[in-house]
């Protein structure tokens, strides 16, 4: 079945620094790609997402790639805030008979120290 | 409201008890979904309805949980004789359409079920 890993966290990092957060998946077909944050206190938002290989989806300073060669879509900023301490997940929606079907991975907590 | 409404917030239950959960979409989404988080882990899917009817309940764990969306709105989660595994945060979304990759799915901000 479809399954997402991405990176373990917690991650910590200094404001203005560089942030990546790896994700892989297993799907058959072609599947959808997400990031989603959830802030502190607050529901899941959709963030970023890409529906073919080479889409970039971005969003608030935040990027990712779906590379079908390497299975992957990786998470970057170039300037974390504090703002952006968050857990985020990286999701898929499978094809076909299952693309209404979110598979998360499991969430890396950020945090961001000022 | 603008989102999705589940309530309560907070649920604490013993065990054995019966629990129900409520989720009010978006006005306008046909689609409805209820994911569970465990501690630690992303959601996992447990049921998704189209409308009134559940067009996939292949995620509910056992036969202790029950969903409804009688009206094609409002949904109920239900659980009978809780066990201290059910405890988790219950998500719910909806979205507009049916299926398709450019459907986006609209979280609420969970219930927190703790069993005692």
């Amino acid at each position: 079945g479809d399954s997402v890993t991405q990176m373990e966290g917690p991650v910590t990092l200094s404001e203005e620094a560089f942030l990546t957060i790896n994700c892989t998946y297993t799907a058959t077909g072609y599947p959808s790609l997400f990031w989603y944050v959830q802030y502190p206190g607050e529901g899941l938002q959709l963030l970023l997402k890409a529906t073919k290989a080479d889409d970039k989806g971005s969003n608030k300073g935040f990027e990712a790639t779906y590379r079908k060669e390497t299975t992957s879509f990786h998470l970057e900023k170039g300037s974390v805030q504090v703002s952006d301490s968050a857990v985020y997940f990286c999701a898929l929606f499978g094809s076909g008979g299952s693309n209404y079907k979110l598979t998360f991975g499991k969430g890396t907590l950020l945090t961001v120290n000022p | 409201g603008a989102g999705v409404s589940q309530t309560p917030s907070n649920k604490v239950t013993e065990k054995g008890k019966y629990v129900e959960l409520r989720c009010d979409p978006i006005s306008g989404h046909t689609a409805l979904y209820w994911y569970r988080q465990s501690l630690g882990q992303g959601p996992e899917f447990l049921i998704y309805f189209q409308g009134t009817g559940a067009a996939d309940d292949s995620g509910l764990p056992n036969d202790r949980f029950f969903a409804v969306r009688p009206e094609g709105s409002v949904s109920t989660l239900k659980i009978q004789r809780t066990e201290r595994g059910d405890s988790a945060v219950y998500l719910c979304a909806s979205s507009l359409g049916d299926r398709g990759r450019n459907t986006e799915a609209f979280f609420g901000q969970g219930t927190r079920l703790t069993v005692v």
